[in-house]
């Protein structure tokens, strides 16, 4: 596609469950990035791929943020165990040629 | 620690006037910087970047300063128009993986 897309656009979710949110990013896009933004907050780094491999997880609040790109294009983040804090909306982005991010819509997550 | 800082939370400005955004930052190592606008819904779209070897990028009716020993940049919009009217973050990269970004300043033109 033209964009970084990502599903579902919204999610709604029990406390204590296990959520993914998909990306898929740009064509030929390597590197790929997961932000988190809360309400009134601006865009908070979770984890960066270059490739397949995750090259900066210190975003990741703990060890119940998981995110993979097993074939170095679509990404899943995975969140176990979700908590009422959780709720955020949840962004993938690439980046362009001249160092710029480009984001997907967002993954409105609501851990109810 | 927020390393940019954008203190004002929201701007309101006449259709035709300037608006002026501004931003603070910390980390005298960020040497890239960027302004993303968002709509309700939507994800930042990138709108305008400076590297820390200019003090000023033009493109339209937007520009972008930066005041390294201020550790300052401000984007102005010249003249704003109603479609302006969105969220601004400033963002900031020190070169490495991760990109930092204020937390936004809400800006409404008003017709």
């Amino acid at each position: 596609g033209a964009g970084v897309s990502q599903t579902p656009s919204n999610k709604v979710t029990e406390k204590g469950k296990y959520v993914e949110l998909r990306c898929d990013p740009i064509s030929g896009h390597t590197a790929l990035y997961w932000y988190r933004q809360s309400l009134g907050q601006g865009p908070e780094f979770l984890i960066y791929f270059q490739g397949t491999g995750a090259a900066d997880d210190s975003g990741l609040p703990n060890d119940r943020f998981f995110a993979v790109r097993p074939e170095g294009s679509v990404s899943t983040l995975k969140i176990q165990r979700t908590e009422r804090g959780d709720s955020a909306v949840y962004l993938c982005a690439t980046v362009g040629g001249a160092g710029e991010l480009f984001f997907g819509e967002g993954s409105r997550l609501t851990v109810l | 620690d927020q390393q940019v800082k954008q203190n004002s939370p929201s701007l309101s400005v006449q259709e035709g006037r300037i608006s002026i955004l501004n931003c603070d930052y910390t980390n005298s190592m960020f040497d890239y910087f960027l302004w993303y606008k968002k709509y309700p819904a939507e994800g930042p779209t990138f709108l305008i970047s400076i590297s820390s070897i200019k003090d000023k990028n033009e493109d339209g009716r937007f520009t972008v300063f930066l005041n390294k020993s201020a550790k300052h940049l401000s984007l102005h919009i010249v003249p704003s128009q109603p479609g302006d009217s969105a969220v601004y973050f400033c963002a900031a990269s020190d070169g490495g993986n991760q990109f930092y970004f204020g937390t936004g300043t809400s800006l409404t033109v008003i017709p």
